[in-house]
């Protein structure tokens, strides 16, 4: 089993819609939770933490499930400027391992 | 930022290359990762206070440092067809998972 699974995709949406990204990770002492963003032949960039408590971010919001070792990520009114990949990240407790990631889910909006 | 160079580079297999990179103001902790083709980035190597701090599931002939101004070196020697990938170096301050990684634009290696 993968370390970090993501939704295939790809995900084509119209401008407007809510989509939602899954993620479930195997190490059950993960600690920190991101999504991070990458545009086509770009580097990643943070797109937001997840914390347990769920946290939203304008249009985004993030949620964790620890129990389920779950995350997801919610765009709600999708723009064309959405459209990039999304990529499911976690670190463990430890800090001698760093970002472990899933291998992305790529979204298109249209127009 | 984190600035990476080359930005691209065309190698021939069995060459070698180095790649490297500036860690953004006052980051002491460098991390390499090679990202193929349609996959997630994959982690190389990680560097704390220029002490190896981890090593992913790679082989020997990828090797790197972290120099006293932080910047990094990732060498890579007897280069297959297979390593042709994009490059992505990311530093942060204090141990991954405590604080954001900020990435570089990464270097796209081709090798032919």
């Amino acid at each position: 089993r993968k370390e970090v699974e993501q939704d295939p995709g790809p995900f084509n949406v119209p401008e407007g819609a809510t989509v939602a990204f899954n993620c479930t990770y195997s190490n059950s002492a993960s600690q920190s939770f991101f999504w991070y963003r990458q545009d086509c032949r770009k580097e990643p960039k943070l797109l937001m933490s997840v914390y347990s408590s769920g946290n939203e971010d304008g249009r985004f919001t993030a949620q964790l499930n620890r129990a389920s070792q779950y995350i997801s990520l919610l765009i709600r009114d999708s723009k064309l400027s959405d459209s990039a990949t999304y990529l499911c990240v976690v670190a463990p407790s430890s800090g001698n391992t760093p970002l472990v990631f899933g291998k992305g889910t790529r979204l298109s909006v249209i127009a | 930022g984190v600035t990476q160079s080359p930005t691209h580079l065309i190698k021939t297999r069995g060459q070698q290359v180095t790649l490297r990179c500036s860690s953004q103001s006052g980051h002491n902790t460098v991390s390499w990762y090679q990202q193929a083709l349609g996959q997630g980035p994959q982690f190389i190597f990680q560097y704390y206070e220029k002490e190896e701090r981890g090593r992913g599931n790679f082989p020997d002939r990828f090797s790197a440092r972290q120099f006293p101004n932080y910047s990094s070196e990732l060498n890579v020697n007897a280069l297959l067809l297979g390593d042709s990938a994009l490059y992505l170096c990311a530093s942060s301050f204090g141990e991954v998972g405590d604080t954001e990684a900020f990435f570089g634009q990464g270097t796209r290696l081709t090798v032919v």
